[in-house]
């Protein structure tokens, strides 16, 4: 099983700035099979970025992702106070779905 | 749209079986393409794939809990259920439905449920 190890647990900081957040595989992972989802409280994850890169429908483009191999960047280029929420990194792989643990960006 | 909606009871008891249901609208959950999942997300936590089933019946389910986990589809009520036996309070969690799709390579959720919270109580 691949296990996703996102960093850092928490972000603080403040809107307008820029978010750098990190998932790291525990095996390579394909970036076809690397996906973002952000979730807000009391609500489903929504998808951010599918294919390591690529933009999901409707998702504004100061989000994007980078990445290959072990390592998997989501970027936030300027910080909206709707972005502040739990974003998750997910790998596709073997029948199987694994999720990292999350980071949690908040308002500093 | 496809829209996913599930359902079940809020509370069961330890050592019974978790039942749930996702509807789904806006599409056929028969359509050729499409894998059905159940994901779930305890209190605070982070979230947990449970298992997943095509059309034509086949599944795939997380080894952690294979042994517990049913997943079935009824074609003529739109719907795909889950089952989870045995549970104890650690399955107390949020309980989502979702989709993948053939577009995607099945690697990703593009839709999902608003979710269903499950206790597990005596």
């Amino acid at each position: 099983e691949v296990v996703l190890t996102q960093s850092p647990g928490t972000l603080s900081l403040s809107p307008g700035e820029r978010a750098t957040l990190s998932c790291r595989a525990s095996q390579s992972v394909s970036s076809s099979y690397l996906a973002w989802y952000q979730q807000k409280p009391g609500q489903a994850p929504r998808l951010l970025i599918y294919g390591a890169s690529s933009r999901a429908t409707g998702i504004p483009d100061r989000f994007s992702g980078s990445g290959s191999g072990t390592d998997f960047t989501l970027t936030i280029s300027r910080l909206e106070p709707e972005d502040f929420a739990v974003y998750y990194c997910q790998q596709y792989g073997s029948s199987l779905y694994t999720f990292g643990q999350g980071t949690k960006l908040e308002i500093k | 749209q496809v829209q996913l909606q599930e359902s079940g009871p809020g509370l069961v008891k330890p050592s019974q079986t978790l039942s749930l249901t996702c509807t789904v609208s806006g599409g056929s959950i028969s359509s050729d393409g499409y894998y059905w999942s159940w994901i779930r997300q305890p209190g605070g936590k982070g979230l947990e794939w449970i298992g997943r089933i095509y059309t034509s019946g086949s599944t795939n389910y997380n080894p952690s809990l294979n042994s517990r986990v049913t997943i079935s589809v009824d074609m003529s009520k739109n719907q795909f259920s889950l089952k989870l036996s045995s549970v104890t309070a650690a399955d107390t969690a949020v309980y989502y439905c979702a989709r993948a799709d053939s577009s995607g390579w099945f690697a990703y959720f593009q839709h999902w449920g608003q979710g269903t919270l499950v206790t597990v109580s005596s």
